[in-house]
């Protein structure tokens, strides 16, 4: 069954270093979204990407985040100048269409530690 | 806003028995979906079963029900003939109509007992 992969699994960096978690939806979805995991706390949306255009974004998603399909098979998540409070898991999801009852399908995550 | 609560952040059934985790949430939208998502250790969410909000019979998938109870807000779900496999945690989710986003509980970490 497709999945929808993430890489690294885990990334440490630098406060003020920029990094770049990468996603590979499955290949027939349209519609792309990141969301984050702060340990302890609920899973919160970051944003939505349809048609190569943010769809809905958070209050969480400043203009330190960028998101990106820099081709026909990749989804990524930029934070520019990371701190210490970004460090989380990041959830990459992908969905077929959007409404109703459709399913996101999440990846694994990709653990980001910010020293 | 929306909110969606999960009251018990652990709970513990015997294989082959019963168990309902709970679920609420607040809203003063009338459709919308609601979502039970499950992690296992090290792995990503899957969507166990799902829920529109205008449909008052409640969802089933195999051994996965919902107990839906849109006046009350409450989206319960039961797993019944609990198995080792079922170990994991449970997220509760509602997404409004007219958004993308999921909106999740804090989750409830279910524990199978051979």
């Amino acid at each position: 069954e497709p999945e929808v992969t993430q890489t690294p699994s885990h990334q440490v960096t630098q406060m003020g270093q920029e990094v770049i978690l990468r996603c590979v939806p499955i290949s027939n979805h349209l519609y792309f979204y990141w969301y984050r995991q702060i340990l302890g706390q609920k899973v919160e949306f970051l944003v939505s990407f349809y048609n190569n255009e943010i769809s809905e974004k958070s209050e969480i998603f400043d203009d330190q985040f960028s998101v990106e399909r820099p081709d026909g098979s990749n989804f990524t998540l930029k934070i520019r100048s990371t701190k210490l409070e970004d460090s989380a898991m990041y959830f990459c999801a992908s969905s077929l269409a959007t409404g109703g009852l459709e399913t996101q399908y999440f990846g694994p995550g990709t653990r980001l530690l910010v020293l | 806003a929306q909110t969606v609560t999960q009251s018990q952040p652990e709970m513990s059934v015997q294989e082959a028995e019963t168990v309902t985790l709970s679920c609420t949430y607040d809203t003063s939208e009338s459709d919308y979906y609601l979502f039970w998502y499950k992690q296992p250790p090290s792995r990503q969410m899957i969507l166990v079963i799902r829920q529109e909000a205008y449909k008052q019979q409640n969802a089933t998938e195999n051994r996965f029900s919902v107990n839906f109870q849109k006046a009350a807000k409450s989206f319960s779900l039961k797993i019944s003939d609990s198995q080792l496999g079922d170990a994991a945690m449970y997220f509760c989710a509602y997404r409004m109509d007219s958004s993308y986003k999921l909106i999740f509980g804090s989750g409830t970490r279910l524990l199978v007992r051979p």
